[in-house]
């Protein structure tokens, strides 16, 4: 099966500017992810999505990012403005929700540097 | 609220040593435990999980044991290999909406 997508790899932008990542998840997919990776940490989650409604967005930064999932496939993060304590990777996963807690599909990220 | 708490690395271990990597975790119920690897250059993904007292999951050589007296996942291999070298993270899930929270990462590296 095609593994999670996500573009752009890399990304350098201005602070104050604004930057948008996009996902694809596995197909059939329920459960979309999108995680904060700071350099030296873990992955810190940002915002869940089950089908196309959020079911966990307690840590993102509402006052400037946003994010979506429309038809409950595809999803963007968006970024506005962008802060330096925003450079981080920014992982997207998928999981096919159920029983037994299936495994999360991880893409390679998104590399996010903030000058 | 719930969290995981790893041993911070890097840890540096000749080919065919014993690894530990020790996990614990907090949670307000009954998680199910995973730990996850990042080989470099590559995403995130499962190597091997547990989902209720003592269960023991098993991956590629690498065991962890859900011990729910202590709070622990500690990870072990009986003899690591240079392709082990990688990013080891210990996470929880919990909730009917499969909330994961991960710990801060243990960086592996063998060495011939």
């Amino acid at each position: 099966e095609a593994g999670v997508a996500q573009s752009p790899r890399y990304k350098i932008i201005e602070k104050r500017q604004s930057v948008a990542f996009w996902c694809n998840p596995i197909s059939g997919h329920a459960t979309l992810y999108w995680y904060q990776q700071i350099l030296g940490q873990g992955p810190k989650l940002l915002i869940q999505f089950q089908n196309n409604g959020v079911v966990d967005d307690s840590q993102l930064p509402k006052d400037r990012f946003s994010a979506e999932r429309l038809k409950g496939v595809d999803s963007t993060l968006k970024i506005q403005p962008a802060k330096l304590e925003d450079s981080a990777v920014y992982l997207c996963a998928s999981s096919p929700y159920g029983t037994g807690d299936p495994p999360l599909h991880f893409g390679n990220g998104t590399r996010l540097t903030v000058t | 609220g719930d969290s995981v708490t790893q041993m911070e690395g890097p840890v540096t271990l000749s080919e065919e040593a014993f690894l530990t990597i020790n996990c614990t975790y907090t949670a307000t119920g009954y998680p199910s435990l995973f730990w996850y690897v990042q080989y470099p250059g590559e995403g995130l993904q499962l190597l091997l999980k547990a989902t209720k007292a003592d269960d023991k999951g098993s991956n590629k050589g690498f065991e962890a044991t859900y011990r729910k007296e202590t709070t622990s996942f500690h990870l072990e291999k009986g003899s690591v290999q240079v392709s082990d070298s990688a990013v080891y993270f210990c996470a929880l899930s919990l909730g009917g909406y499969q909330k994961v929270t991960f710990g801060i990462g243990t960086k592996l590296q063998v060495i011939p």
